[in-house]
């Protein structure tokens, strides 16, 4: 059964500080794994994707890492501002009919000043 | 370029009423998505059409849950008789449908059953 697997369900950092989140995921044979940011009351917006081959990818102060060995990504937020507040959550593709996503439950985040 | 419209934003129903939610993808995306997400959870995929046709409606609860798309473009999921575990978030998401390609999520429908 595939499945995605978030740590920590959630923390609180303080403003500036860096964070790093954890994937954990067995969807099989993978496509891709992207991380979402979702803003309370909004939609989820992509934040990095990454593929079999790339093992690290930049979105400003977002790092993602992937190891398709081990099957795990992190993601890793630098200097953290207020606006970080919100949940993240790992989602990795399938190859197979209908590209099927599989999402983690997701962390929340929480900067406080 | 406008995203994924999604009304209404607020629904607030008491358990076996009905309840309606609307979706417009982004214009040539094929492939739209809605999903179930339970506070605290990711989401949860209940149908995903390609263009009109349904591609995967595995999760879906078919003795109340229904889904169309009609022409092609805009959707609507229909909720009858609702239950107070329905309360969640509703996304709508598109995509142009290829391979690996990003989904778009609307800002949901917050359902509350009381």
């Amino acid at each position: 059964k595939n499945q995605v697997e978030q740590s920590p369900q959630s923390l609180i950092i303080l403003e500036g500080k860096n964070c790093t989140l954890q994937c954990n995921y067995t969807v099989s044979p993978f496509s891709n794994l992207r991380w979402y940011k979702q803003d309370t009351g909004r939609g989820p917006v992509s934040l990095t994707i990454m593929t079999f081959s790339e093992n690290t990818k930049s979105n400003g102060r977002y790092t993602a890492t992937l190891d398709a060995d081990t099957k795990q990504s992190s993601l890793h937020i630098t200097a953290s501002q207020l606006s970080d507040s919100a949940s993240y959550i790992c989602v990795v593709s399938a190859q197979a009919a209908g590209n099927k996503l599989t999402f983690g439950g997701g962390t929340r985040v929480l900067v406080k000043p | 370029e406008a995203g994924v419209a999604q009304s209404p934003r607020y629904k607030i129903i008491e358990k076996r009423q009905s309840v309606a939610f609307w979706c417009n993808p982004i214009s040539g995306h094929a492939t739209l998505y809605w999903y179930q997400q339970i506070l605290g959870q990711g989401p949860k995929l209940l149908i995903q059409f390609q263009n009109n046709g349904v591609v995967d409606d595995s999760q879906l609860p078919k003795d109340r849950f229904s889904a169309e798309r009609l022409k092609g473009v805009d959707s609507t999921l229909k909720i009858q008789p609702a239950k107070l575990e329905d309360s969640a978030v509703y996304l709508c998401a598109s995509s142009l449908g290829v391979p690996g390609d990003e989904q778009f999520f609307g800002p949901g429908t917050r359902l509350t059953v009381l």
